[in-house]
């Protein structure tokens, strides 16, 4: 079974700065997708970043940005120039990309509160 | 565009009740779940469904049941609501189940059971 681990279950970033926040996962497979989800006080999960295993060019969307070591299994999220809406709950989640596969699996989310 | 809307956004029920949580999607997608979120647990898979007719379980499916009789809909029932399934539930689809495609959320539905 897969798991994934963010350990840190809070964090803050002054507006305008950059942020990373991390995520490691355990698995025995070598075709996946890794996510980032983002989920503000609307509740609402909003696809953030996606990344797939065999790639190895690291994810870009606008100021997010990935650091996937698939060896050490570990998928960061950075968030440069910080903006206010960005404070939200932050979840990291894998999916093995098999045939049969369904299941997300999730992170325990990390919060992200953006200071001005 | 709706993509994929839940119904009620709240819900407060007694203990042993029942009641369907309502999830429709107009993007055609075959594949449908069911998420259920904890404090501190992240998203947990309840069960989920790869086209019309065909569910199956996820990781915690006791105490739910589903169908799936159209591609647009896919309810969750509660069977006999007990205060541990005070939770929000988040409906998804994706046209594949596999990551390859994006995933869709509803809005969730926050479940109090007294």
């Amino acid at each position: 079974a897969q798991t994934v681990t963010q350990s840190q279950p809070e964090m803050s970033v002054q507006e305008a700065e950059t942020v990373t926040l991390s995520c490691t996962y355990d698995t025995s497979e070598s075709n996946y997708y890794l996510f980032w989800y983002k989920q503000p006080p609307s509740r609402q999960m909003i696809l953030v970043i996606r990344q797939e295993a065999y790639k190895q060019q690291n994810a870009t969307e606008n100021r997010f940005s990935v650091n996937f070591q698939k060896a050490a299994k570990s998928f960061s999220l950075k968030i440069s120039d910080s903006q206010l809406g960005d404070t939200a709950m932050y979840f990291c989640a894998f999916i093995y990309s098999g045939a049969g596969s369904y299941q997300l699996t999730f992170g325990k989310g990390t919060k992200l509160s953006v200071i001005p | 565009n709706a993509g994929v809307t839940q119904t009620p956004k709240f819900q407060v029920l007694k203990t042993g009740q029942s009641m369907t949580l309502q999830c429709a999607q107009d993007m055609n997608h075959e594949y449908m779940s069911w998420y259920r979120q904890d404090p501190g647990m992240g998203l947990r898979l309840i069960h989920y469904s790869v086209g019309a007719g065909i569910t199956d379980q996820g990781e915690v499916p006791n105490g739910y049941n589903v169908s799936r009789s159209t591609t647009e809909d896919f309810p969750l029932r509660l069977l006999s609501a007990a205060p541990s399934q005070t939770s929000v539930y988040f409906c998804a689809s994706s046209y594949g189940g596999t990551g390859a495609t994006e995933a869709f959320f509803g809005q969730g539905t926050r479940l109090t059971v007294v």
